[in-house]
Parts: C-alpha cells; structure tokens; sequence
C-alpha cells in the first residue's frame, strides 16, 4: 500500500546541531510539505514542493531548508537547531492540491517530535 | 495575511448531544478543509469543501462552507465518544495553507 513515512520519529539534539528530518512517500505525489505543530497554533507551513527541483517557503520558513531531489522524498534541515524550534514536525504529499475543482487533499505522515536542549 | 480562526477551541459535550464548531477565515478563498488529529497521532482528512455552498455529511458529522461570509462548520450530530479528537480546519491560499487552532473535542457519557 502506498504510504509516507517519517524518520526519525523522535529526536533529541543540542542547540547549533544541524539536523535533517526524513520524509518518504510512495504514491508519487507531486506535492510535499512539512508542518510545525504547536500548541495553540494549530500547524503551521514551513516549505513546500510542487515537483522535483522546485521549493518555496511557507509562513515559518526561518532557520529551516529543504531540497527536492526525487518525486519521493522531501528532507528538512534546521541548520543550527535552536530551542525554539522544539516541536512536532509533520510531512504531508497531495496530489493536486490546489487546481480548481480538485477534492485532493494532504496526506500527513505519523510525525517526529523534535526536541532541542 | 490570512488568518484562521476556530472556535470554540475546547468543548466539551455530552453523548447524544448536537453541537456546532466555527471556522472564520480572513481572505477570499473557495477551498477549505477539514481535519481531525486523535492524540499522540497524525491528521486524518475529513472533508474537502471547494465552493460556496457546500455541502458534506460522513456519518454525524456535516461540513458547509459560506465564501461570502469567509465561514464554513462542522456540525455534530448526536456525539459518541469516538468523535472525541481534536478537529482542524484549514484554508487553502494559493498553496499555502493555513490552519486553525484547533478545537479539542471530549464527549463524555
């Protein structure tokens, strides 16, 4: 069955450590995101991908980078780990997400929690 | 910028009872979504709303989205306590997505 997958699911690092998050999705998606989650702020978008090669930034994007090198994978690097960046990190893949009359929808992966002392 | 807004953002109910959850949103868009996150776990897509006027049922739950009044619901019908869960909207700008806050659902018996 078709699924995408984090690694790792959880995660402790130290403050100026760079860290890649792992995202996999076996239904070649065109599109990937990633997501922080907090509480009281629901998820917020960090990058996201139409299609290999391509990236762009979303609302929170500071601090973190991505690269698109294949239709399946989207890892995320925080090149100097800060506390604040201490969260639940989310994957997501669509298909078509935003053509007019799509009904795509995202797909999340289970998440990692990301701790930074 | 657009902004989400959900309320209530924690409710509490009783089984059997009807109750409706609120998501407003700040700028023109025609496709909202809807989620729901049990804890410790990922998000589930429970309904994709793309004109004004929409309309979704799945079982006791029934969205609708008003694009004029930048609103769209979730409506509870008879709750159980597997509906208990955390429930997101989320609205879709030119691929960038911005979600709610969140609303923490606990039905009790």
């Amino acid at each position: 069955d078709a699924e995408i997958t984090q690694s790792p699911r959880h995660k402790i690092t130290e403050t100026g450590r760079q860290v890649t998050l792992a995202c996999h999705q076996t239904w070649n998606h065109n599109n990937m995101f990633w997501y922080r989650q907090d509480l009281g702020h629901g998820l917020r978008l960090i990058h996201y991908s139409y299609g290999v090669h391509d990236t762009n930034k979303g609302e929170v994007s500071d601090g973190y980078s991505v690269s698109r090198s294949n239709t399946e994978d989207l890892p995320l690097t925080l090149e100097s780990a800060a506390s604040s960046q201490t969260s639940v990190y989310f994957c997501a893949s669509s298909r078509t997400l935003g053509l007019a009359g799509s009904e795509d929808t995202q797909y999340f992966g289970p998440g990692t929690r990301l701790t930074v002392l | 910028e657009l902004k989400v807004e959900q309320n209530p953002l924690f409710l509490s109910m009783q089984e059997g009872k009807n109750y409706t959850i609120y998501c407003n949103y700040s700028t023109t868009s025609d496709r909202l979504y809807w989620y729901r996150q049990d804890p410790g776990k990922s998000l589930e897509s429970l309904f994709v709303l793309l004109s004004n006027g929409a309309v979704k049922q799945e079982g006791r739950l029934m969205a609708s989205l008003d694009t004029k009044a930048r609103l769209s619901t979730l409506h509870i019908t008879a709750a159980v306590h597997d509906l208990s869960a955390t429930y997101f909207c989320a609205v879709d700008n030119n691929n960038d997505m911005r979600f709610g806050a969140g609303t923490r659902l606990t039905v009790k018996p």
